[in-house]
This record gives C-alpha cells, sequence and structure tokens, in this order.
C-alpha cells in the first residue's frame, strides 16, 4: 500500500532556531518527492521537488533531502522565523500509466515563538 | 491568470441543504483535481479530471458527491443532503499532463450544522 508518513506530528519551537522534519514512504514506482507549506486555512503551497536522482535540494532557509534506499526525506529549516509556523506536508508522486498519483503524509504543524 | 482560484472561500449550510463549489484551473492546465482534508490531516484524493473527462474517482466520493468539468476549464463539486462529517476543507489543484507538479487553490471551507 502506498503511504507516506511524516514526524513529528507536531513542533514548537523557537524564533531562530533550526528544526529537521522527517518524511518516510513506501511508494512504488516513485516518481518524485515534494514539500509543501501549508499556511492555516490556505492552500499547499510547494517548497521543493526531488526527483529519484538528487539527494539534497535548496529553497533559501529550506533545506530537503532525499535517501532513495531507505524511503527517507528531511526537511531541515534554518534560522526560524514567525511566518514558517504553518503545516509542512510531504506528497510523494507516483507515475501510473501516464498519470501522476499524489500521496500525501499527514503534515508536521510547526509552531515558532517569538 | 494568477494561478488555481476556488469560490466560495467559505460556506456555512444546514445538514440536508446541498452545496455547490466552483474550482478555476491555472488556464492553460488540463488536468484538475479535487482534495478533501479534514483538520490536522493530509489531503486526501477525491477525484481528477482530464479535460472534460472524469477519469478517476475515489472510495471517499459517496453517491452523495459529484464533480463535473463540462468544457475542460473550471470544475464544479457538488455535495447533496450534506452531512456533519462533510465538514472539512475542499481543495481543487490543477496540472499540466506530463508534469508533476500540481498548483493548489485555497480551498473552500465547508462547515455543516
Amino acid at each position: 500500500k502506498n503511504q507516506v508518513e511524516q514526524s513529528p506530528q507536531s513542533l514548537i519551537i523557537l524564533e531562530g532556531k533550526n528544526c529537521t522534519l522527517q518524511c518516510n514512504y513506501t511508494v512504488s514506482p516513485f516518481s518524485n518527492l515534494r514539500w509543501y507549506k501549508q499556511d492555516t486555512g490556505r492552500g499547499p503551497v510547494s517548497l521543493t521537488i526531488m526527483t529519484f536522482s538528487e539527494n539534497t535540494k535548496s529553497n533559501g532557509r529550506y533545506t530537503a533531502t532525499l535517501d532513495a534506499d531507505t524511503k527517507q526525506s528531511s526537511l531541515h529549516i534554518t534560522a526560524s522565523q514567525l511566518s514558517d509556523s504553518a503545516s509542512y506536508i510531504c506528497v510523494v508522486s507516483a507515475s501510473v500509466a501516464g498519470t501522476y498519483k499524489y500521496i500525501f503524509g499527514t503534515g508536521t504543524r510547526l509552531k515558532v515563538l517569538a | 491568470d494568477t494561478g488555481v482560484s476556488q469560490n466560495p472561500r467559505h460556506k456555512i449550510t444546514k445538514r440536508g441543504q446541498n452545496v455547490t463549489f466552483r474550482c478555476d484551473p491555472i488556464s492553460e492546465h488540463n488536468r484538475l483535481y479535487w482534495y478533501r482534508q479534514t483538520l490536522g490531516q493530509g489531503p486526501e484524493f477525491l477525484t481528477y479530471f482530464q479535460n472534460e473527462a472524469q477519469l478517476e474517482k475515489s472510495r471517499l466520493l459517496s453517491d452523495r458527491f459529484s464533480a463535473e468539468r463540462p468544457k475542460g476549464s473550471f470544475s464544479t463539486l457538488e455535495i447533496q443532503r450534506t452531512e456533519q462529517g462533510d465538514s472539512a476543507m475542499y481543495l481543487c489543484a490543477s496540472s499540466l499532463k506530463g508534469q508533476t507538479e500540481a498548483f493548489f487553490g485555497q480551498g473552500t471551507r465547508l462547515t455543516v450544522v
């Protein structure tokens, strides 16, 4: 069964600190993995996308890693800001007969405190 | 075109009423997806269209739910005889065939009282 699991479920950190969110998946056939940021009451917005051959990708203070062997990904946030408070959702795409299926994790809710 | 647009943003309805949501995808995108998201959970797939054809429906899409995309552009999602369990955020996303990124709208928050 295709599944995406994220940890922790929720996280509280102080402004300026770093944090790392985890994503484990069992999705086949794997196409790519994307991290989305979702502010409360808004739609998800893509942060990074990683394909099978990519290990690390950065987008500003966000750095995603992918280990395709262990089927794990992480999202590292550096020097957190209050505006980083949001849910971070890991989404794995499986390519099936020319169609992409998106398997969503349940997200990690991050709260950054002043 | 600034992205995927969903209307209304919020809808409060009484149990048993019918509701209809609209999604306008990014104009050149031929694929359109509907998802449902409850509090604290990730989005759950409901259905998707390629142009006007509805190619896949989730088992979550009960008989009370119907989605259409009559001209391959905007889409509507109707829920008949709403139940309290239908309360959720309904997200629409669109993408281009052959490309992996799906762009999401802001969602419609439905509350059934």
